[in-house]
């Protein structure tokens, strides 16, 4: 069993749609959970950071974590063209050793 | 701040020939990683190093991959021989060394191999 699992996609959605991006874990030591985005050809970038269960918001995104359900999730409101990305999801135990996830692929329709 | 840098961004080489790639982290991270991503895959770590002495090789193929950070500032990766299976970005990755903070990205160099 991989330690993170994450639907690849392809997510195709209408602009203005609310998006929902999930990953699942299998180890509940995990403490600290990323959200990163990549576009094409560039490198991941930081788009959330989270420690243990709770939910965070940073203007159209939300992330959310439930270590009760080995659970997290990335919600992205009235989504736009520019969203179109893929979108990792990663955690780390220790803050040290990282886990990700294989990536769902986003397209935002104009 | 500067971000992570690496070069060169893309590189094309046939199989069996060498190839290396490099990396300068963010100004004080004393962490560094590198990652092997296969197109449609997430990252995959290779190789760890906290300062110059290396944490975590256990995924780096050692016949042929090998990685330095001398001084604990800049790293090289090197692939000899290619394979054609080495096609991928190698991204390198910077993080501070501590708990609260989590590491950031380079924007990797696309690797063909003929």
């Amino acid at each position: 069993q991989k330690e993170v699992e994450q639907d690849p996609g392809p997510l195709s959605v209408p602009e203005g749609a609310i998006v929902s991006l999930n990953c699942t874990y299998s180890n509940s030591a995990f403490q600290y959970f990323m959200w990163y985005r990549q576009y094409s050809r560039k490198g991941p970038e930081l788009l959330m950071y989270t420690y243990s269960s709770g939910n965070k918001e940073d203007g159209r995104f939300t992330a959310q974590v439930d270590k009760s359900s080995k659970y997290i999730s990335l919600f992205i409101r009235d989504s736009q063209p520019s969203d179109s990305a893929t979108y990792l999801c990663a955690m780390t135990k220790t803050g040290n050793q990282f886990y990700f996830g294989t990536g769902t692929s986003l397209t935002v329709i104009p | 701040e500067a971000g992570v840098a690496q070069s060169p961004r893309y590189k094309i080489i046939e199989k069996r020939q060498s190839v290396a790639f490099w990396c300068n982290p963010i100004s004080g991270h004393a962490t560094l990683y590198w990652y092997q991503q296969i197109l449609g895959q997430g990252p995959k770590l290779l190789i760890q190093f906290q300062n110059n002495g290396v944490v975590d090789d256990s995924q780096l193929p050692k016949d042929r991959f090998s990685a330095e950070r001398l001084k604990g500032v800049d790293s090289t990766l090197k692939i000899q021989p290619a394979k054609l299976e080495d096609s991928a970005v190698y991204l390198c990755a910077t993080h501070r060394g501590d708990r609260t903070d989590t590491q950031y990205f380079g924007p990797g160099t696309r690797l063909t191999v003929l």
